[in-house]
């Protein structure tokens, strides 16, 4: 379909080793978001890209999690020396224009679980 | 910096019943989106409301912004079984990208 895709899925890695996790927004779209969503809670938010632009990485945790859309399309979040709070499902989303009344198309997320 | 609350955290109905979900705030909103995210997928946007003391209506579902745009609602008559789900709400404010989501309102409709 034309919707957002997130790859893997789902990501078991152990304490320690560095993931990388991947989304494809809907061709065209400016805006893109990344949140960490935690069980039992509503999506956090990491990170923020205006084409290839990082605008916002306030919601970043700690210096391990670096975020980077190099050709203003694809996304990639990298996690280095996980740890198990770094738990937890990540979103990206997609808007099609800048301004902050824009729907959000999100994808279905990446489970990521720590060991 | 802004709390959010989003009330009630679960809630289990009968099909056929009504309810209501709040999502309050200490702070003034530019605008509000509301949510519905299924277990394993992202949320999808129901609805965005700009204006303060605005209603929107979606089928069976009824969304209100408060005058003082500091609260909204959300009302669904006659609940389905296919309308389970986490109900989200997520405020801006202006001259910021982010939303803030609430912690939710986890619903469900027996049949």
């Amino acid at each position: 379909g034309a919707g957002v895709s997130q790859s893997p899925r789902y990501k078991v890695a152990k304490r320690g080793q560095d993931v990388a996790l991947r989304c494809d927004p809907i061709s065209g779209h400016v805006s893109l978001f990344w949140y960490q969503q935690a069980l039992g809670q509503g999506p956090e938010f990491l990170t923020y890209f205006q084409n290839e632009a990082q605008l916002d990485k306030s919601g970043l945790p700690s210096d391990r999690f670096f975020a980077e859309r190099p050709e203003g399309s694809v996304s990639t979040l990298k996690i280095q020396r996980t740890q198990q709070e770094d738990s937890a499902v990540y979103l990206c989303a997609s808007s099609p224009r800048t301004g902050v009344v824009q729907p959000q198309h999100f994808g279905d997320g990446t489970r990521l679980s720590i060991l | 910096t802004q709390l959010l609350e989003q009330s009630p955290q679960f809630l289990s109905i009968q099909e056929g019943e009504n309810l209501t979900v709040y999502c309050n705030s200490s702070s003034v909103f530019s605008s509000l989106q509301w949510y519905r995210q299924e277990p394993g997928e992202g949320p999808v946007l129901l609805v965005t409301v700009v204006t303060g003391g605005e209603v929107k209506k979606l089928k069976r579902l009824t969304f209100q912004f408060g005058d003082a745009r500091k609260d909204s609602s959300l009302h669904i008559t006659a609940a389905q079984p296919g309308d389970t789900g986490l109900y989200l709400c997520a405020p801006t404010t202006s001259g910021t990208y982010k939303y803030i989501f609430g912690t939710g309102t986890r619903l469900k409709v027996l049949a």
